[in-house]
């Protein structure tokens, strides 16, 4: 079956360090891969995307994000992180089977500590 | 460019009751799609209008529907609310040329509605 799996539910990292967010999907065609990020209350945001070519992706707000078809994974990294990345990350694969359609993980709540 | 706009921001029903909720795309956009999440199952797909006909369709019961207007501005409708219709349903529009980069998916802030 396809799906999409963010292992992490919450994690909790303190100001100006490294965050890595997991995502792993299971999908046979050739999948199209984002993040979005949900801050309390709003709506999802995308910060990056990937169709093909170059497997390091970057986006928005210094977040970039690595494609490796061999672990069927797209990890999201940040070097540095900031109070206002506390909020919630979302993984989304679509593929042209499925006319685009976006199938989401469960979601990672990142919490930021001073 | 102004973004997905979705109204109202938040609603208040009763049981029984329906409701109607609103998108407006990105201009130039002429697909959009609706989704619900909830804390127990995540954000699911619920449809996608494009050029005023129905594309798509997620795993919903038939109390709710929509439509999609000759601007592209779309409207949900859910009939019959029961509680566990309490949801944030989050709107998002694409151009829709059936390419990956062309349906990259843009969303609003969401309609938060509670079935009380």
């Amino acid at each position: 079956a396809q799906s999409v799996t963010q292992p992490d539910i919450h994690i909790t990292v303190s100001e100006g360090a490294s965050l890595e967010l997991r995502c792993n999907y299971s999908y046979g065609a050739t999948p199209y891969l984002f993040w979005y990020v949900q801050s309390p209350g709003q709506g999802l945001q995308l910060l990056l995307k990937y169709f093909s070519g170059d497997t390091l992706v970057q986006g928005i707000k210094g977040f970039e994000a690595e494609f490796k078809r061999s672990q069927s994974s797209f990890n999201l990294r940040k070097p540095s992180v900031h109070w206002s990345d506390a909020a919630e990350y979302f993984c989304a694969v679509a593929t042209r089977s499925n006319d685009y359609k976006l199938s989401f993980g469960a979601g990672t709540t990142v919490t930021v500590r001073a | 460019k102004a973004g997905v706009t979705q109204t109202p921001r938040y609603l208040i029903k009763t049981r029984g009751q329906q409701v109607t909720l609103s998108c407006s795309p990105i201009s130039g956009h002429r697909s959009v799609s609706w989704y619900q999440q909830t804390p127990g199952q995540g954000l699911q797909f619920l449809f996608e209008y494009f050029s005023e006909t129905q594309r798509n369709k997620g795993n919903f019961p038939g109390r709710f529907s929509g439509r999609q207007f000759s601007n592209s501005r779309s409207e949900m409708n859910v009939s019959t609310l029961e509680l566990g219709d309490s949801a944030l349903y989050l709107c998002a529009s694409s151009l829709a040329g059936r390419g990956a980069r062309t349906d990259t998916q843009y969303f609003g802030p969401g309609t938060r509605l509670t079935v009380l």
